[in-house]
């Protein structure tokens, strides 16, 4: 059973470009989470998602970010107009969600590295 | 708002040493809580969890106890190997609400031959 993929691992922009992060979660799994971890630091939440539902995105900066989780295909982290701020790893997790209460565990991608010149 | 603090690091040890890796934790409610694993250049892994009070999670020989008294949720592992040079984070995920982790700022061990 394959565990959550992420693609690219290793990306490099230049300031004003874009990024675009992409996350397979685990099979039989609907639900996403992307988290932000700056060097040296813990993970921050960012955005969770259903497919084709924004759930939570109180972590999300108000610009330049963008995220979704189509019916079918990936989930994509976009990032519009990057600044060496943006420099970071990014992690997403997948959870089966199985029922309507309680906490299912998030398992983790291996992260894109996202380094902005 | 939740939080989770760690002790800071880094922790270095010998091997065969005892570890303990302090986590404690504020919420609102009842968390479920987790310690994950994240070795050099990889994602985190996770290495247990505890759901509710009193409950013990264990892994590779690694212990944790959720302590509700003391909202604490302490790693252990009795006899540490080199291979367990990473860092940990400590975070909990409430059932309700905002089901996003909550991580604390890590603590790297590094332990010695």
């Amino acid at each position: 059973n394959a565990g959550v993929m992420q693609n690219p691992r290793h990306l490099v922009r230049r300031r004003g470009q874009e990024a675009r992060l992409r996350c397979s979660p685990m099979k039989g799994h609907s639900h996403v989470y992307w988290y932000r971890q700056l060097p040296e630091e813990g993970l921050k939440f960012m955005v969770y998602l259903q497919k084709e539902n924004i759930i939570d995105e109180s972590g999300m900066p108000k610009e330049r970010f963008s995220a979704e989780f189509p019916k079918e295909g990936p989930s994509i982290l976009r990032i519009q107009q990057v600044v060496r701020g943006d420099s970071a790893a990014y992690f997403c997790a997948s959870s089966p969600m199985t029922s309507a209460s309680g906490t299912d565990t998030q398992y983790f991608g291996p992260g894109t590295r996202l380094t902005v010149l | 708002g939740n939080s989770v603090t760690q002790m800071e690091g880094p922790v270095t040890l010998s091997e065969e040493a005892f570890l303990t890796i302090n986590c404690t934790y504020t919420a609102t409610g009842y968390p479920s809580l987790f310690w994950y694993v994240q070795y050099p250049g990889e994602g985190l892994q996770l290495l247990l969890k505890a759901t509710k009070a009193d409950d013990k999670g264990s892994n590779k020989g690694f212990e944790a106890t959720y302590r509700k008294e003391t909202t604490s949720f302490h790693l252990e592992k009795g006899s540490v190997q080199v291979s367990d040079s990473a860092v940990y984070f400590c975070a909990l995920a409430m059932d309700t609400g905002r089901r996003a982790l909550t991580f604390g700022s890590g603590t790297r061990l590094q332990v010695q031959p």
